[in-house]
Order: structure tokens, then C-alpha cells, then sequence
């Protein structure tokens, strides 16, 4: 299985400021063959169910705030908040889909400082 | 725009089986890959398994001796049955829909509302 680690396991950030999530695959998630990454990221705020915010790593979901960007490569990779707001408050998972089984870091809690 | 809810039992018995229903409206359960998933209290989320075009499973080997994902395209529902549960078993289980293209089954989108699952006795 490919295992994914998240870090920080949760971060308290001040309004307007940025904050940064880190995740690392076991193994790589990419294929060369399509320069892919097969990597996306979650948000899951309490009482709903996660929600898709970036694909492929670095692809925005449709009505995404542009402050949520997601980047790297192989077995590293970034989601960045660029100016967190209060609604951004969440556990963000990254989850690889390289692979069955699928499987998801850990998780980070981001909160206001 | 697809829905999923997932409703069953809150309380279940040590050993014996959960079973579980996600209902999916606004679309056809014909299609796409339809999944399951759970979080144990305190841990990560995990996939069990899937279910395509009412027939193909795929199984996290974690489960697969206990586990069966089936399909009521009737009633455009998939079920999950798990067999000879535990306390360790506890968790908010989630059903979630997933598109596949080029050979490619892709990220979990949408997810159901999740449903608590407490093994005991």
C-alpha cells in the first residue's frame, strides 16, 4: 500500500495569512506516461462530508477560491492557502488514486491563530 | 447535480454483520464507480471498496475476507455488508461516487453525508 504523511498535523494560522500543507507518498505518484500526478486534496469541515479541492495535484475544482493551490511532483507535494479566511477553518486530507488500495494521509487541522 | 445519502443501522453487534444503503438521486447508478469508505474515531479515512456497472469490485485486502459491495439498480442504491465486526469496526462510514477516464478511476466527488456506526454490545 502506498503509504501518504501529512505535516504539520494541524497549524494555527493568523487571518490573511498563508498557510501550508505538506504531503509525502510512500512511492511515487506519478505516471510517466501522462505526466500525471495522482494526487487530490480534501476539505472536511465538520458535520459534512470532504469535499474535492484540488486533482492531479495542482487542478483546481470548479469554485474553488483561487487561494487554495495545490503543487508538486512524484512523492511531494503542497496544498497552499494563500490568505486564510475564517471558512477555511477544516481538516484537509491529501488521498492518492495511483493505486488500489487508495488510501489518505493522516490529515491536518488548520485553525485560526 | 448527484446525491448521495447512506443510512443504516447506528448500533451494531460484536460479530455480527453491518450493513449499510446509499441512496443516489440525480443520476444513474449505471454508471461511474461508486465507493465506500470510513473513519475510524481519532484515525484516517479508508477506503474499502467499490462497485462498477453493478457487477466489478475491487476490495482494500484489509477487508476482503469480510466484505461485499452490491448494487440495486431498482431503486439506484449500493449497499455495503460487513461481516464479523469488531469495536474496531466503529466509524462514520461514507459512500462517494468517482469518474473513471482512460483507464483511470479519479478522486472521490461527490461524497454522502456520513452515518455513525457503533459496534457494541
Amino acid at each position: 500500500d502506498i503509504v501518504m504523511t501529512q505535516s504539520p498535523d494541524s497549524l494555527a494560522v493568523s487571518l490573511g495569512e498563508r498557510a501550508t500543507i505538506n504531503c509525502k507518498s510512500s512511492q511515487s505518484v506519478l505516471y510517466t506516461s501522462n505526466n500525471k500526478n495522482y494526487l487530490t486534496w480534501y476539505q472536511h469541515k465538520p458535520g459534512q462530508p470532504p469535499k474535492v479541492l484540488i486533482y492531479w495535484a495542482s487542478t483546481r475544482e470548479s469554485g474553488v477560491p483561487d487561494r487554495f493551490s495545490g503543487s508538486g511532483s512524484g512523492t511531494d507535494f503542497t496544498l497552499t492557502i494563500s490568505s486564510l479566511q475564517a471558512e477555511d477553518v477544516a481538516v484537509y486530507y491529501c488521498q492518492q488514486y495511483y493505486s488500489t488500495p487508495w488510501t489518505f494521509g493522516q490529515g491536518t487541522k488548520v485553525e485560526i491563530k | 447535480q448527484v446525491q448521495l445519502q447512506a443510512s443504516g443501522p447506528g448500533l451494531v453487534k460484536p460479530s455480527e454483520t453491518l450493513s449499510l444503503t446509499c441512496t443516489v438521486s440525480g443520476g444513474s447508478i449505471s454508471t461511474y464507480y461508486w465507493s465506500w469508505i470510513r473513519q475510524p474515531p481519532g484515525k484516517r479515512l479508508e477506503w474499502i471498496g467499490y462497485i462498477y456497472k453493478s457487477a466489478i469490485t475491487n476490495y482494500n485486502p484489509s477487508f476482503k475476507s469480510r466484505v461485499t459491495i452490491s448494487v440495486d439498480a431498482s431503486k439506484n442504491q449500493f449497499s455495503l455488508t460487513l461481516s464479523s465486526v469488531t469495536a474496531a469496526d466503529t466509524a462514520v462510514y461514507y459512500c462517494a461516487r468517482q469518474t473513471a477516464a482512460a483507464g483511470t478511476v479519479n478522486w472521490f466527488d461527490p461524497w454522502g453525508q456520513g452515518t455513525l456506526v457503533t459496534v457494541s454490545s
